[in-house]
Protein backbone atom coordinates (compact mmCIF):
# COMPACT_ATOMS: atom_id res chain seq x y z
CA UNK A 1 0.00 0.00 0.00
CA UNK A 2 1.32 3.72 -1.04
CA UNK A 3 2.20 5.55 2.46
CA UNK A 4 3.87 8.67 3.67
CA UNK A 5 5.63 8.82 6.71
CA UNK A 6 6.91 11.76 8.01
CA UNK A 7 8.90 12.34 11.03
CA UNK A 8 9.80 14.34 13.66
CA UNK A 9 6.07 13.99 14.65
CA UNK A 10 6.86 17.49 16.94
CA UNK A 11 10.07 19.56 16.25
CA UNK A 12 11.05 22.71 19.04
CA UNK A 13 13.79 25.41 17.83
CA UNK A 14 14.90 27.80 19.09
CA UNK A 15 14.65 31.07 16.95
CA UNK A 16 17.27 31.13 14.23
CA UNK A 17 18.13 27.32 15.11
CA UNK A 18 17.88 25.26 11.43
CA UNK A 19 16.60 22.32 10.54
CA UNK A 20 14.75 20.15 8.64
CA UNK A 21 11.83 18.04 8.37
CA UNK A 22 11.52 14.05 6.55
CA UNK A 23 8.52 13.10 4.30
CA UNK A 24 9.32 9.55 3.04
CA UNK A 25 6.94 7.44 1.12
CA UNK A 26 6.61 3.99 -0.41
CA UNK A 27 5.01 4.20 -3.70
CA UNK A 28 4.86 2.38 -7.19
CA UNK A 29 4.74 5.34 -9.41
CA UNK A 30 5.39 8.66 -7.57
CA UNK A 31 4.07 11.38 -9.38
CA UNK A 32 3.86 14.47 -7.63
CA UNK A 33 4.92 15.26 -4.02
CA UNK A 34 3.53 18.46 -2.04
CA UNK A 35 4.47 20.22 0.95
CA UNK A 36 1.52 22.28 2.84
CA UNK A 37 1.23 24.61 5.84
CA UNK A 38 -1.21 23.90 8.26
CA UNK A 39 -2.15 26.66 11.52
CA UNK A 40 -4.97 25.61 13.77
CA UNK A 41 -7.84 25.81 12.87
CA UNK A 42 -7.46 26.25 9.46
CA UNK A 43 -7.05 24.20 6.33
CA UNK A 44 -3.97 23.35 4.43
CA UNK A 45 -1.62 26.52 3.09
CA UNK A 46 0.31 24.92 -0.44
CA UNK A 47 3.40 25.64 -0.42
CA UNK A 48 5.45 23.70 -2.63
CA UNK A 49 4.84 20.79 -5.02
CA UNK A 50 7.87 18.51 -6.34
CA UNK A 51 7.85 16.40 -9.66
CA UNK A 52 11.30 14.70 -9.88
CA UNK A 53 14.44 13.49 -8.08
CA UNK A 54 16.94 16.07 -7.82
CA UNK A 55 14.40 18.95 -7.77
CA UNK A 56 14.56 21.50 -5.46
CA UNK A 57 12.04 24.66 -4.54
CA UNK A 58 12.88 27.88 -2.05
CA UNK A 59 10.40 30.22 -0.49
CA UNK A 60 11.75 32.44 2.12
CA UNK A 61 13.17 30.40 5.24
CA UNK A 62 11.99 26.77 3.20
CA UNK A 63 13.77 25.08 0.52
CA UNK A 64 12.03 21.59 -0.24
CA UNK A 65 14.08 19.14 -1.83
CA UNK A 66 13.05 15.24 -3.66
CA UNK A 67 15.49 12.19 -3.88
CA UNK A 68 13.58 8.61 -4.83
CA UNK A 69 12.53 7.40 -1.58
CA UNK A 70 12.14 11.19 0.39
CA UNK A 71 11.75 14.59 0.58
CA UNK A 72 13.29 16.91 3.05
CA UNK A 73 11.63 20.65 3.98
CA UNK A 74 14.59 22.36 5.14
CA UNK A 75 13.92 25.54 7.53
CA UNK A 76 16.80 28.27 7.44
CA UNK A 77 17.02 30.87 10.99
CA UNK A 78 13.11 30.01 11.59
CA UNK A 79 11.11 32.86 13.50
CA UNK A 80 8.51 32.01 15.60
CA UNK A 81 5.63 33.24 13.40
CA UNK A 82 6.96 29.76 11.46
CA UNK A 83 5.31 27.59 13.98
CA UNK A 84 3.04 25.48 12.12
CA UNK A 85 2.24 21.89 11.16
CA UNK A 86 3.94 20.99 7.99
CA UNK A 87 1.82 18.29 6.29
CA UNK A 88 3.68 16.30 3.20
CA UNK A 89 1.22 14.76 0.39
CA UNK A 90 1.94 12.30 -2.60
CA UNK A 91 -0.09 11.23 -5.45
CA UNK A 92 0.66 8.18 -7.40
CA UNK A 93 0.19 6.66 -10.72
CA UNK A 94 -2.21 4.12 -9.66
CA UNK A 95 -4.81 6.11 -7.81
CA UNK A 96 -4.73 9.29 -10.53
CA UNK A 97 -4.44 12.51 -10.39
CA UNK A 98 -6.92 13.54 -8.42
CA UNK A 99 -6.50 11.72 -4.87
CA UNK A 100 -3.53 12.73 -2.10
CA UNK A 101 -2.44 10.68 0.61
CA UNK A 102 -1.04 12.58 3.53
CA UNK A 103 1.41 11.97 6.00
CA UNK A 104 0.46 12.75 9.87
CA UNK A 105 2.77 15.85 9.88
CA UNK A 106 5.21 17.66 11.93
CA UNK A 107 4.24 20.23 14.44
CA UNK A 108 7.00 22.46 14.32
CA UNK A 109 7.02 25.40 17.40
CA UNK A 110 9.73 28.22 17.09
CA UNK A 111 10.67 29.47 20.37
CA UNK A 112 12.08 33.33 20.65
CA UNK B 1 -6.85 29.36 -0.03
CA UNK B 2 -9.67 32.34 1.21
CA UNK B 3 -11.64 30.83 -2.15
CA UNK B 4 -13.02 28.15 -1.29
CA UNK B 5 -15.83 28.48 1.76
CA UNK B 6 -16.93 25.85 3.79
CA UNK B 7 -19.63 26.71 6.64
CA UNK B 8 -20.42 26.13 8.80
CA UNK B 9 -17.15 26.49 10.71
CA UNK B 10 -18.34 24.35 13.42
CA UNK B 11 -21.11 21.74 14.17
CA UNK B 12 -22.43 20.23 17.30
CA UNK B 13 -24.71 17.13 16.70
CA UNK B 14 -26.65 15.10 18.77
CA UNK B 15 -25.59 10.82 18.04
CA UNK B 16 -28.18 9.79 15.45
CA UNK B 17 -28.83 13.60 13.86
CA UNK B 18 -27.79 14.29 10.36
CA UNK B 19 -24.66 16.76 9.84
CA UNK B 20 -24.54 18.61 6.39
CA UNK B 21 -21.28 19.94 5.04
CA UNK B 22 -21.23 22.86 2.52
CA UNK B 23 -18.34 23.61 0.35
CA UNK B 24 -18.21 26.50 -2.36
CA UNK B 25 -15.27 26.04 -4.79
CA UNK B 26 -13.55 29.09 -6.17
CA UNK B 27 -14.76 31.10 -9.07
CA UNK B 28 -14.14 28.53 -11.67
CA UNK B 29 -13.43 25.15 -10.43
CA UNK B 30 -15.96 22.77 -10.95
CA UNK B 31 -13.90 20.02 -9.19
CA UNK B 32 -14.13 19.23 -5.82
CA UNK B 33 -12.33 16.66 -3.35
CA UNK B 34 -13.42 15.73 0.28
CA UNK B 35 -10.79 14.77 2.95
CA UNK B 36 -11.25 14.26 6.47
CA UNK B 37 -8.75 14.88 9.48
CA UNK B 38 -9.27 12.46 12.74
CA UNK B 39 -7.38 14.07 15.81
CA UNK B 40 -3.47 12.40 15.62
CA UNK B 41 -3.79 11.35 12.01
CA UNK B 42 -3.14 12.83 8.51
CA UNK B 43 -6.19 13.82 6.26
CA UNK B 44 -7.68 11.00 4.41
CA UNK B 45 -9.10 11.64 1.00
CA UNK B 46 -12.61 10.62 0.82
CA UNK B 47 -14.33 11.74 -2.26
CA UNK B 48 -13.85 13.18 -5.62
CA UNK B 49 -16.85 14.91 -7.45
CA UNK B 50 -17.29 17.09 -11.03
CA UNK B 51 -20.47 18.93 -11.16
CA UNK B 52 -23.50 16.54 -11.11
CA UNK B 53 -20.98 13.31 -10.72
CA UNK B 54 -19.23 11.29 -8.46
CA UNK B 55 -15.86 10.40 -10.16
CA UNK B 56 -13.98 8.26 -7.17
CA UNK B 57 -15.59 7.69 -3.68
CA UNK B 58 -13.33 5.13 -2.80
CA UNK B 59 -12.60 6.54 0.54
CA UNK B 60 -16.28 6.96 1.92
CA UNK B 61 -17.48 4.99 4.28
CA UNK B 62 -19.93 2.57 2.54
CA UNK B 63 -23.19 3.37 4.49
CA UNK B 64 -24.25 6.93 6.37
CA UNK B 65 -22.19 8.99 4.11
CA UNK B 66 -23.16 10.92 0.69
CA UNK B 67 -21.64 13.35 -1.34
CA UNK B 68 -23.26 15.65 -3.63
CA UNK B 69 -22.19 18.56 -6.18
CA UNK B 70 -25.57 19.71 -8.26
CA UNK B 71 -25.43 21.90 -11.37
CA UNK B 72 -25.96 24.83 -9.35
CA UNK B 73 -25.12 25.19 -5.87
CA UNK B 74 -22.65 24.32 -3.14
CA UNK B 75 -21.13 20.57 -2.93
CA UNK B 76 -22.81 18.62 0.09
CA UNK B 77 -21.25 15.99 2.37
CA UNK B 78 -24.26 14.40 4.25
CA UNK B 79 -23.72 12.06 6.83
CA UNK B 80 -26.82 10.69 8.60
CA UNK B 81 -27.03 9.25 12.07
CA UNK B 82 -23.85 10.25 13.30
CA UNK B 83 -21.82 8.71 16.21
CA UNK B 84 -18.78 10.08 17.91
CA UNK B 85 -16.15 8.68 15.84
CA UNK B 86 -17.99 10.92 12.63
CA UNK B 87 -16.15 13.70 15.13
CA UNK B 88 -13.43 15.50 12.82
CA UNK B 89 -12.33 18.48 10.73
CA UNK B 90 -13.70 17.94 7.12
CA UNK B 91 -11.89 20.13 4.52
CA UNK B 92 -12.93 20.38 0.82
CA UNK B 93 -10.62 21.54 -1.82
CA UNK B 94 -11.58 22.62 -5.30
CA UNK B 95 -9.30 22.92 -8.91
CA UNK B 96 -10.29 23.66 -12.50
CA UNK B 97 -9.26 20.37 -13.26
CA UNK B 98 -8.63 17.13 -12.37
CA UNK B 99 -5.14 17.42 -11.43
CA UNK B 100 -4.61 17.51 -7.27
CA UNK B 101 -1.65 19.52 -7.84
CA UNK B 102 -3.76 22.36 -8.99
CA UNK B 103 -6.32 21.83 -5.53
CA UNK B 104 -6.97 24.76 -3.11
CA UNK B 105 -8.24 23.94 0.48
CA UNK B 106 -10.98 25.55 2.31
CA UNK B 107 -10.86 26.14 6.27
CA UNK B 108 -12.77 23.13 7.18
CA UNK B 109 -15.72 21.85 8.85
CA UNK B 110 -15.00 21.30 12.84
CA UNK B 111 -17.91 18.11 13.31
CA UNK B 112 -18.60 17.19 17.35
CA UNK B 113 -20.74 14.91 17.91
CA UNK B 114 -22.44 15.10 21.95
Amino acid sequence: EDQVTQSPEALRLQEGESSSLNCSYTVSGLRGLFWYRQDPGKGPEFLFTLYSAGEEKEKERLKATLTKKESFLHITAPKPEDSATYLCAAYFSGAGSYQLTFGKGTKLSVIP
Amino acid sequence: NAGVMQNPRHLVRRRGQEARLRCSPMKGHSHVYWYRQLPEEGLKFMVYLQKENIIDESGMPKERFSAEFPKEGPSILRIQQVVRGDSAAYFCASASSGNAAEAFFGQGTRLTVV
